[in-house]
């Protein structure tokens, strides 16, 4: 069964710093990579995603995110941060044959100004 | 163009009523998702359509039943409510055919069972 791990519960960084979030999953075939971001009472929403060519996939607000296989992971990246960045992110994974997504626990961000 | 609506936003039940989420999506998708978002434990799917007619258990499916009514509408029903089924409920739309497409969801339901 898939399953996705996410290394972080909570970060808490100043503005400026940068961001690495961690996104581990466990899927024997080829898989489909998302990040999703959900700002505090709203819906969530596609920051990016992978599913062929460059590892490196860039997304919405300067969030990017690479992808390594040979070690599972699709680690979201921005190099600095804004307080409007607070939020949670989650990662998710869906195989190429099947329907459903998988989502990882999340990780909460808080930015301070 | 609304995307993917939830009705209603905020409900609050006694333990032993009934209640019917309804979602309905206006961007022609096949797919549809019911999941519940906790504290900790990211989203977690219930149900889900695969296309109009079809409906299949999620992960955590006791306690609900879903009806595909038509390609637009998927709606969720808590028969008998408990507590343990306080959450906030989302609802999802995608477009099949191509399994790197990602789901959209709708602004939630946010449920307490008393």
């Amino acid at each position: 069964a898939q399953s996705v791990s996410q290394h972080n519960h909570h970060v808490i960084l100043s503005e400026a710093a940068s961001l690495e979030l961690g996104c581990n999953y466990s899927y024997g075939g080829t898989v489909n990579l998302f990040w999703y971001v959900q700002y505090p009472g709203q819906h969530l929403q596609l920051l990016l995603k992978y599913f062929s060519g460059d590892p490196l996939v860039k997304g919405i607000k300067g969030f990017e995110a690479e992808f390594i296989k040979s070690k599972f992971s699709f680690n979201l990246r921005k190099p600095s941060v804004q307080w409007s960045d607070t939020a949670e992110y989650f990662c998710a994974v869906n195989g190429n044959y099947g329907q459903n997504f998988v989502f990882g626990p999340g990780t909460r961000l808080s930015v301070l100004p | 163009n609304a995307g993917v609506t939830q009705t209603p936003k905020f409900q609050v039940l006694k333990t032993g009523q009934s209640m019917t989420l309804q979602c309905a999506q206006d961007m022609n998708h096949n797919s549809m998702y019911w999941y519940r978002q906790d504290p900790g434990m990211g989203l977690r799917l219930i149900y889900y359509s695969a296309s109009e007619g079809t409906t299949d258990k999620g992960e955590v499916p006791n306690g609900y039943n879903v009806s595909r009514l038509n390609k637009r509408e998927f709606s969720l029903r808590l028969e008998s409510a408990a507590p343990s089924q306080t959450s906030v409920y989302f609802c999802a739309s995608r477009l099949q055919g191509s399994n790197n497409q990602p789901q959209h969801f709708g602004d939630g339901t946010r449920l307490s069972i008393l």
